[in-house]
């Protein structure tokens, strides 16, 4: 099956500083990839939808100059925390869609990463 | 996209199957039921979806009412490794375009716990 990494898996920042989550579709291409934020005993939620060579589209709420997101290729699209606090600290996930098989509902054509644990001290 | 319900948790015996049910009372004509599951601390798996027909592949069968306004899920020989977070979520068809396009909405979910 299609397989989608995130790196790193997990991370530790000093509150204030930025980082970078990537996600790479690593066997096909992927011209939409979703983020999504988890924390502790609750579900996914969506953060925001990255379209390749176009602005992301954020969900309600979230703040679109906190979360810096770059789809550059069809196969990388990166998640920027900014100014990172201890309430960052989450289960960070995205998922890709393989555009070859858009439109042919038979086939589950979108596919998670392992996530990325972020904890700001 | 429909909003669907699900029982917080369930216990199955390892061997046994289990049915994992699903509320989806207000699906359109052109959403499709999908089932993903996540093991603590790792991403969610895809494992099935369906229209209105039922399905099987190599994990699971997928058993839809003929409303369609609910669904079923079954393991059928449940193991300890399937003990996760199971999540029923319905979405318009890959296709339909728009702004929810390929949008998936994560509920609570369903915690599976499979036991010796």
């Amino acid at each position: 099956g299609a397989v989608v990494s995130q790196h790193p898996s997990r991370v530790i920042c000093k509150s204030g500083t930025s980082v970078k989550i990537e996600c790479r579709s690593l066997d096909f291409q992927a011209t939409t990839m979703f983020w999504y934020r988890q924390f502790p005993k609750q579900s996914l939620m969506l953060m925001a939808t990255s379209n390749e060579g176009s602005k992301a589209t954020y969900e309600q709420g979230v703040e679109k100059d906190k979360f810096l997101i770059n789809h550059a290729s069809l196969t990388l699209s990166t998640l920027t925390v900014t100014s990172a606090h201890p309430e960052d600290s989450s289960f960070y996930i995205c998922s890709a869609r393989d555009w070859s098989l858009a439109g042919v509902n038979s086939y589950n054509e979108q596919f998670f990463g392992p996530g990325t644990r972020l904890t700001v001290l | 996209d429909a909003k669907t319900t699900q029982p917080p948790s369930m216990d199955c015996a390892e061997g046994r199957a289990a049915n994992l049910p699903c509320n989806h009372s207000t699906i359109s004509g052109n959403e499709y039921v999908y089932w993903y599951r996540q093991i603590h601390s790792q991403g969610p798996q895809y494992i099935i979806h369906g229209l209105k027909n039922n399905e099987t592949n190599e994990m699971a069968s997928l058993i839809i009412t003929e409303d369609r306004k609910s669904s079923t899920l079954i393991l059928p020989h449940a193991t300890l490794r399937d003990t996760a977070v199971y999540y029923c979520i319905v979405r318009v068809s890959d296709g339909a375009g728009g702004t929810s396009y390929g949008k998936l909405t994560f509920g609570q979910g369903t915690i599976l716990t499979v036991h010796p």
